[in-house]
């Protein structure tokens, strides 16, 4: 079915470092990748997304890269801040879904002064 | 992006009784789906709310517990019956603003507790 897998589940950083997250998904279908960040108690934020036909988006200090053949696509997040402490959730919308998404369990970002 | 509001933010229920959670978004959308997040989890599709029919549920989601109403492009209602402690959880609506973009934006949420 359809699935995506993210990693890791929780992510420690000190301020300043790169950040980088993983996600895979199962269906070679799979057209569009958005990123959402959730800080506690507020709702799901998106923050980027890309499309299958390109490899690459960036966006000032995040940027996200797709590899089709892999089935895999990556959040990196440059010169992190505390206030990019969150949770980031990856999905996916699967091939034939109608703008439906599939999200990945989460990770916890906690960015260290 | 479209503005979209929840009513009500928060609410206490006592088991066996039903809350009816609205989404309204401030100018005419494309899709309106229901999430349901419970505490520390990731975002879970209920289902999708189709406008002038009856909703797509997903997988473990049915009509009889979860019913959904969507009678414009602007408002949707999802309607939590016979409620116990394991329906304690945020229930999101989120919205597809364009057809042409897959964007997709939620709601502030409906914390939800079951007592």
């Amino acid at each position: 079915g359809e699935n995506v897998e993210q990693h890791p589940s929780t992510l420690s950083v000190q301020e300043g470092d790169s950040a980088v997250i993983k996600c895979t998904y199962s269906d070679s279908a799979s057209n569009y990748f958005p990123w959402y960040k959730q800080e506690l108690g507020k709702r799901p934020q998106l923050i980027i997304d890309i499309r299958s036909n390109v490899g690459e988006k960036k966006d000032q200090r995040i940027a996200v890269t797709l590899n089709k053949t892999a089935k895999h696509f990556s959040l990196h997040i440059t010169e992190t801040q505390p206030e990019d402490s969150a949770v980031y959730f990856c999905a996916a919308k699967f091939g034939g879904s109608n703008y439906k998404l599939t999200f990945g369990k989460g990770t916890l970002l906690t960015v260290n002064p | 992006s479209a503005v979209i509001s929840q009513k009500p933010s928060r609410d206490i229920c006592q088991r066996g009784t039903s809350l009816t959670i609205q989404c309204q978004v401030d100018s005419q959308v494309t899709m309106m789906f229901w999430y349901r997040q419970q505490p520390g989890q990731s975002l879970t599709l209920i289902a999708t709310a189709n406008q002038g029919s009856e909703a797509t549920y997903e997988s473990g989601f049915v009509i009889d517990k979860f019913p959904i109403s969507r009678p414009n492009l602007t408002f949707s209602t999802l309607t939590v019956s016979n409620m116990s402690p394991e329906d304690s959880s945020i229930y999101l609506c989120s919205v597809v603003s364009s057809p042409i973009s897959y964007e997709q934006y939620f709601g502030p949420g409906t914390r939800l507790t079951v007592t």
